[in-house]
């Protein structure tokens, strides 16, 4: 099916963990994004993409780390999960400027 | 740096009744906006957009127009329904990596 996924829905882990966090878009979009969505704050750029192999960092990047050896795939890491990393994490992506982004479902994680 | 300001919430309406959402920015340039809207459990799905000064958009019976002179992209509906109950958030794109700022969202619930 075309369009934008996300996996996990739903993922639990512990404190000082490794995750992913796993986008996969069907459109071959040149940018992909990754968000986080916090009561109070909207939603955040962490990290983002313009191309496969070329990412950069957005408003809150620090204990994350991405990569883009595909264009269609944009995965998110913790390297070391904290509790205040617990969040709803959106991934997008957009053709251009000007279209609009689509959004995947989300991954809701909490850290414990 | 850019920024977008929308209204507090909650909104709360009875079906039937005018709603209006303000949103105001800051940007250098003319971005595009933009106006997402979130249902609960679910990722934010674009609603409609303005790339220029003095356009309008519309979608699903609510409107926008982008206004240079207040820097302003008020979402405007005549008549709510229920299931227009939803989280709403604008946004600007702006630059040449194609960031969506946000805004923190407006949640609007709208009782029968």
């Amino acid at each position: 099916d075309a369009g934008i996924t996300q996996s996990p829905r739903y993922k639990i882990t512990e404190t000082g963990r490794q995750v992913t966090l796993m986008c996969h878009q069907t459109w071959s979009h040149s940018y992909m994004f990754w968000y986080r969505q916090d009561l109070g704050h909207g939603l955040r750029l962490i990290y983002y993409s313009a191309a496969a192999d070329i990412t950069d960092k957005g408003e809150v990047p620090d204990g994350y780390v991405v990569s883009r050896s595909k264009t269609e795939n944009f995965p998110l890491t913790l390297e070391s999960a904290t509790r205040s990393q617990t969040s709803v994490y959106f991934c997008a992506s957009t053709q251009g400027e000007g279209v609009g982004y689509t959004f995947g479902s989300g991954t809701r994680l909490t850290v414990v | 740096g850019d920024s977008v300001t929308q209204m507090e919430g909650p909104v709360t309406l009875s079906e039937e009744a005018f709603l209006t959402i303000n949103c105001t920015y800051t940007a250098t340039g003319y971005p595009s906006l933009f106006w997402y809207v979130q249902y609960p459990g679910e990722g934010l799905q674009l609603l409609l957009k303005a790339t220029k000064a003095d356009d309008k958009g519309s979608n699903k019976g609510f409107e926008a127009t982008y206004r240079k002179e207040t820097t302003s992209f008020h979402l405007e509906k005549g008549s709510v329904q229920v299931s227009d109950s939803a989280v709403y958030f604008c946004a600007l794109e702006g630059g040449a990596t194609n960031k969506l700022i946000f805004g923190t969202g407006t949640l609007l619930a709208v009782q029968p």
